[in-house]
């Protein structure tokens, strides 16, 4: 029962590199979600997919793109990172939204 | 306003006590609401979830809920070390925001021997 499976769990960029976060998740859920969490700031979307084939932006989408490459997966690109997308990266899924998420163990990213 | 508020803490309360954790929401048409926690370094987990006024009692944790005051709180009895951690409040609206979820800062719970 894996869940929901993120990789890499840790990464170091350089200023201006781009590198893709992924997601999986093994429990056959519509919905996948992108956040990141800041101290202070709290967990924000970046981005969501509601179902398979739809993306729509969350709260701070700013610098990021994403692809729900099928019912499983959902990537999380950064095409030039900046030092400012220092964060916990956590991907989630659920069956309805109605019954809360289920997180993935996260990717710590820093940009130098 | 922000749309989900949580006092950061820290709450420090000795082992056996009961630690009380509130959460207030700003938007009326919020429909479901959700308790994580989360340990250092860790993921957050779901605890409870809660949908209507009321309270909801799942072993020693109790979620209420007040829609009219827009107010939801977390007890936690006979408190444990291993229940330090920071708890989440999260909220969903529904309707056009059906999934997604709005979280509060978090709360961080120290429970003392």
């Amino acid at each position: 029962n894996a869940g929901v499976t993120q990789t890499p769990k840790f990464q170091v960029l350089k200023t201006g590199q781009s590198m893709t976060l992924q997601c999986a998740q093994d429990m056959n859920h519509n919905s996948m979600y992108w956040y990141r969490q800041d101290p202070g700031m709290g967990l924000r979307l970046i981005y969501y997919s509601a179902s398979e084939g739809t993306t729509d932006k969350g709260e701070v989408p700013n610098g990021y793109n994403v692809s729900r490459l099928n019912k499983r997966e959902f990537s999380l690109r950064l095409e030039s990172a900046a030092p400012s997308q220092t964060s916990v990266y956590f991907c989630a899924s659920s069956d309805r939204g109605r019954d809360g998420y289920t997180f993935g163990s996260g990717t710590r990213l820093t940009v130098v | 306003q922000k749309e989900v508020e949580q006092n950061s803490g820290p709450l420090s309360v000795p082992e056996g006590a009961i630690a009380s954790l509130n959460c207030t929401y700003s938007d009326r048409v919020s429909q479901s609401f959700f308790w994580y926690r989360q340990y250092s370094g860790k993921s957050p987990e779901l605890i409870m979830s809660i949908y209507s006024n009321g309270d909801k009692e799942d072993g020693r944790f109790t979620a209420q809920l007040n829609k009219a005051s827009q107010y939801v709180s977390l007890l936690i009895r006979d408190s444990q070390p291993s229940d330090s951690a920071t708890y989440l409040c999260a909220v969903n609206k529904g309707g056009t925001s059906y999934g997604k979820l709005t979280f509060g800062q978090g709360t961080i719970l120290t429970v003392h021997p």
